[in-house]
């Protein structure tokens, strides 16, 4: 099984709320990302988790808290956005050795309003 | 150089033609390299990958050939279906976590 699951699907917030993007895989995998795509663009890589444990933050802003509770779930907090963080917020998995091969969850569609 | 190269931007393609996509890449520290399909509103899904000391993999319509001397490694789709209409994505990576993308290609195959 090769399934990353996300939710919510869609999101749609307000600049003062506070949500959250969920993400969970059962194949095992000790590593976790989180990517933000832009239309037309490649995704982006924002956060990386290993064994639970923060190893990457690709400079993200502070709006954006990540959490990884145990090895099969991620977290993304969000609060104060701006309208320019709407996009696909992606999830991925990978074993925690090489090649790391990342299988990508199918997104949340988060609009900033 | 942390960059991958993919050219065309765009590619029209005939139903049960050939589509071909290229990636160019300048850091011999890159040890993988996987091919990504997405479609719209989807995430990207893994179809193909390889390694450098293999020259061409093959599963299923879908081959990635692999130059090491020019640097430059390419999908190839067979029989090119409308249903592979999709934006591809080249990428590599130097044995870390970090994947560096290309900039895609948007396929089109025409009925």
């Amino acid at each position: 099984d090769t399934e990353v699951t996300q939710t919510p699907k869609h999101l749609v917030m307000g600049m003062t709320n506070k949500k959250s993007l969920k993400c969970e895989q059962h194949m095992g995998h000790r590593a976790m990302y989180w990517y933000k795509q832009k239309a037309k663009k490649p995704p982006e890589l924002m956060f990386v988790y290993s064994y639970e444990k923060l190893s990457i933050n690709e400079s993200v802003p502070s709006r954006f808290s990540p959490e990884c509770p145990n090895s099969s779930l991620l977290n993304l907090h969000l609060h104060a956005l701006q309208p320019e963080d709407s996009a696909l917020y992606l999830c991925a998995s990978s074993q925690n050795r090489g090649p790391y091969e990342q299988y990508f969850g199918p997104g949340t569609r988060l609009t900033v309003t | 150089q942390q960059q991958v190269k993919q050219s065309p931007q765009s590619l029209i393609v005939q139903k049960g033609g050939i589509s071909i996509i290229n990636c160019a890449y300048e850091n011999t520290a890159f040890d993988y390299f996987p091919w990504y399909q997405q479609f719209p509103g989807k995430g990207p899904a893994l179809l193909i990958a390889i390694r450098p000391d293999v020259s061409e993999k093959k599963e299923g319509r879908f081959t990635i050939s692999f130059n090491k001397s020019a640097k430059q490694f390419s999908l190839h789709i067979m029989d090119s279906q409308p249903g592979d209409s999709a934006t591809y994505f080249c990428a590599a990576n130097t044995g870390f976590q970090k994947l560096v993308f290309g900039t895609g290609t948007r396929l089109l195959v025409s009925p």
